[in-house]
């Protein structure tokens, strides 16, 4: 079975850093593109950043840009989302997901997620 | 950048009719659309991708069609747990339309 848990979220104050989480099981991590996605509160979805499967090919949302990086662990079978220079329309719940296949576009399984709250 | 457009907003219905969601995308996206259901506190779930095939699991009451600019999710005859936000989504920059929100009458 398909698993992606996320963590690492919680409460940060304005200008500050988080390091998000996502273990990933059940599959072959390493054989997929994984992405990050966000839902700010009463919101819709997102899509904040991608990354194939060797880490060859990392895009990011132009509201991210140069201030979140993406980076994974084959090893670990983990994928990581590094958030600095935080402001408050940061803040929404982030979910893993998986790409349905290496070039593919949509998401077919995703994590639960994790809050983030920006706020001083 | 590619702007999807989602109507109607929401969409009031009753259990057992049938009910047609809109994608308007800005510029063709040939058939690279996808389609979420996501229930309150849970993640989206994949409906369709590739604007037309479902995805595993999905019953056939869910189906998808369009190409270029305009795609249509339709559900035949919707069962209570289909009371939901949809959400289209293109390839390019993986963006998503603001969502559609399925509601009781």
């Amino acid at each position: 079975e398909v698993q992606l848990v996320e963590s690492g979220g919680g409460l940060v104050k304005p200008g500050g850093s988080l390091r998000l989480s996502c273990a990933a099981s059940g599959f072959t991590f390493s054989s997929y593109s994984m992405n990050w996605v966000r839902q700010a509160p009463g919101k819709g979805l997102e899509w904040v950043s991608s990354i194939s499967s060797s880490s060859s090919y990392i895009y990011y949302a132009d509201s991210v840009k140069g201030r979140f990086t993406i980076s994974r662990d084959n090893a670990k079978n983990s994928l990581y989302l590094q958030m600095n220079s935080l402001r408050a329309e940061d803040t929404a719940v982030y979910y893993c997901a998986r790409e349905g296949g290496e070039y593919s576009y949509y998401f077919d399984y995703w994590g639960q997620g994790t809050l983030v709250t920006v706020s001083s | 950048e590619i702007v999807l457009t989602q109507s109607p907003a929401t969409l009031s219905l009753s259990p057992g009719e049938r009910a047609t969601l809109s994608c308007r995308a800005s510029q063709s996206v040939s058939s690279y659309l996808a389609w979420y259901q996501q229930k309150p506190g849970q993640a989206p779930r994949l409906l369709i991708y590739d604007a037309s095939n479902r995805a595993t699991g999905i019953p056939a009451r869910f189906s998808g069609s369009g190409s270029g600019t305009d795609f249509t999710l339709t559900i035949s005859s919707l069962e209570p747990e289909d009371f939901a936000v949809y959400y289209c989504q293109q390839r390019s920059k993986r963006t998503f339309g603001q969502g559609t929100k399925v509601e009781i009458k």
